[in-house]
């Protein structure tokens, strides 16, 4: 019930290409989905988050969208670069239950110069 | 934005040793923090959550006793990981969250700590 299913694993981008990583949730409950990058050796940072209430959020080269229906979110990374190589986390969580984070199992990301 | 740092950013130890790591906010004032475990290639796995002031919550599975939280103030928790072992080796993050209902309540995260246990 509180997982976050992620996909896929791995992803190979050439320079200039669009990557697209999935999550699907069970739990209707969720009410905040941040997608989070992470570099070797790092604590992961705050890419970019939505709430159910809207169907996609762009910042800059990175759009969340969002299907409540199926209960299903992606994060779409325009114009991918070298830099942005990194492993990608989606996450979910639920006001009221101190905003514990359950996270996606996380993707690694290349991008091929 | 809101930054966190953890000190220290390695250390290795000898097993049996007990190690404490630092988690602070440095520029906000965080009710709530939360402890994390981070094995290669894996996710993040939640280990306890913490509440300036009171006890730390657990996830089932992590022993209370081994890893020891301590939220004293509203910008600092520790982590002290009690009589370590091999198996204790892994990659410690914290994060801190600043409280109310008026946001969505972002949590922010610390470098991580890198621990190894010989």
């Amino acid at each position: 019930q509180q997982q976050v299913k992620q996909s896929p694993q791995s992803l190979i981008v050439q320079k200039g290409g669009i990557s697209i990583i999935n999550c699907a949730y069970e739990n209707t409950a969720f009410d905040y989905f941040p997608w989070y990058q992470q570099f070797p050796g790092k604590g992961p940072a705050l890419l970019i988050a939505i709430r159910p209430d809207v169907s996609e959020k762009k910042e800059g080269r990175f759009t969340i969208s969002f299907n409540k229906s199926a209960k299903q979110f992606s994060l779409h990374i325009m114009d991918s670069q070298p830099g942005d190589s990194a492993t990608y986390f989606c996450a979910a969580s639920i006001e009221g239950s101190a905003r514990q984070l359950t996270f996606g199992s996380g993707t690694q990301l290349t991008v091929l110069p | 934005g809101a930054v966190v740092s953890q000190h220290p950013s390695r250390v290795i130890c000898k097993s049996g040793t007990s190690v404490k790591i630092e988690c602070r906010s440095l520029d906000f004032q965080a009710t709530t923090m939360f402890w994390y475990r981070q094995f290669p290639k894996q996710s993040l796995m939640l280990m306890a959550t913490s509440n300036e002031g009171s006890k730390a919550t657990y996830e089932q599975g992590v022993e209370k006793d081994k890893f020891l939280i301590n939220h004293a103030s509203l910008t600092l928790s520790t982590l002290t990981v009690t009589s370590a072992h091999p198996e204790d080796s892994s990659f410690y993050i914290c994060s801190a969250r600043v409280g109310g209902r008026s946001s969505y309540n972002e949590q922010f995260f610390g470098p991580g700590t890198r621990l190894t246990v010989l």
